[in-house]
């Protein structure tokens, strides 16, 4: 089965100070890949997802995120953190040959990794 | 505009009490999910429907039961066979399985 590996469960940093958050997942032939942004008592809202094409993706608010396939990994960078950067961030990952029929749905999501940053 | 709303916000109940959980969603979409999230244990799936009148157990389905006699709706009832109900809940839709999942606003179940 598809899992969901985020490495760092929480992450301090200064503001201004670059970022990376890690992902990485099992092997699959084929997937999508997403990050999510939740802040406190709200839902999760997309950030950035690779589908296909140029595994460089970026966001609107300067965040990037590769897709490594020989790595298996699709880490979350932002060259220049902000205050309001802090969040809980989720990687999630949707595997196209998943068996549907089964208990899982369409996206495993990763533990979360809690950004903090610090003025 | 479109999206998903969750009710209410916040939800206290006494312990040994059923509780239902509203998700609707104005996108048109087909596939619809419910997920509980614990401190450090990022989400959970415990319900999903793909169509209406269908829906699937997922990882932690026990204690839970859902209906989906309706593309929109997408309720959550918490019965209380459900040993640890207290968390945040959390409902969300797609348009199929490949494509990312918009959430909404999550209700916190709090249960004494």
């Amino acid at each position: 089965a598809q899992s969901v590996t985020q490495l760092d469960s929480q992450v301090p940093v200064f503001e201004e100070a670059p970022v990376e958050l890690r992902c990485n997942y099992s092997s699959s032939v084929s997937v999508y890949l997403f990050w999510y942004v939740q802040y406190p008592n709200q839902g999760l809202q997309l950030l950035l997802k690779y589908l296909s094409g140029s595994t460089l993706v970026e966001s609107i608010n300067g965040f990037e995120a590769e897709f490594n396939k020989s790595q298996t990994s699709f880490h979350l960078r932002k060259p220049s953190v902000h205050i309001s950067d802090t969040a809980e961030y989720f990687c999630a990952v949707s595997d196209l040959g998943l068996n549907y029929g089964g208990s899982q749905g369409n996206l495993i999501f990763g533990k979360g990794t809690k950004l903090s940053v610090k003025p | 505009d479109g999206g998903i709303t969750q009710s209410p916000k916040y939800l206290f109940r006494k312990e040994g009490q059923n509780v239902t959980l509203s998700c609707e969603q104005n996108l048109n979409h087909d596939a619809m999910y419910w997920y509980r999230q614990d401190p450090g244990q990022g989400l959970r799936l415990i319900y999903y429907s793909q169509i209406v009148n269908d829906f699937q157990k997922g990882d932690i389905a026990e204690g839970y039961s859902v209906s989906r006699e309706k593309k929109e709706s997408f309720p959550l009832t918490v019965t209380s066979a459900q040993k640890n109900p207290t968390a945040f809940y959390l409902c969300a839709s797609s348009i199929d399985e490949t494509y990312e999942q918009y959430f909404g606003p999550g209700t916190r179940l709090t249960v004494t």
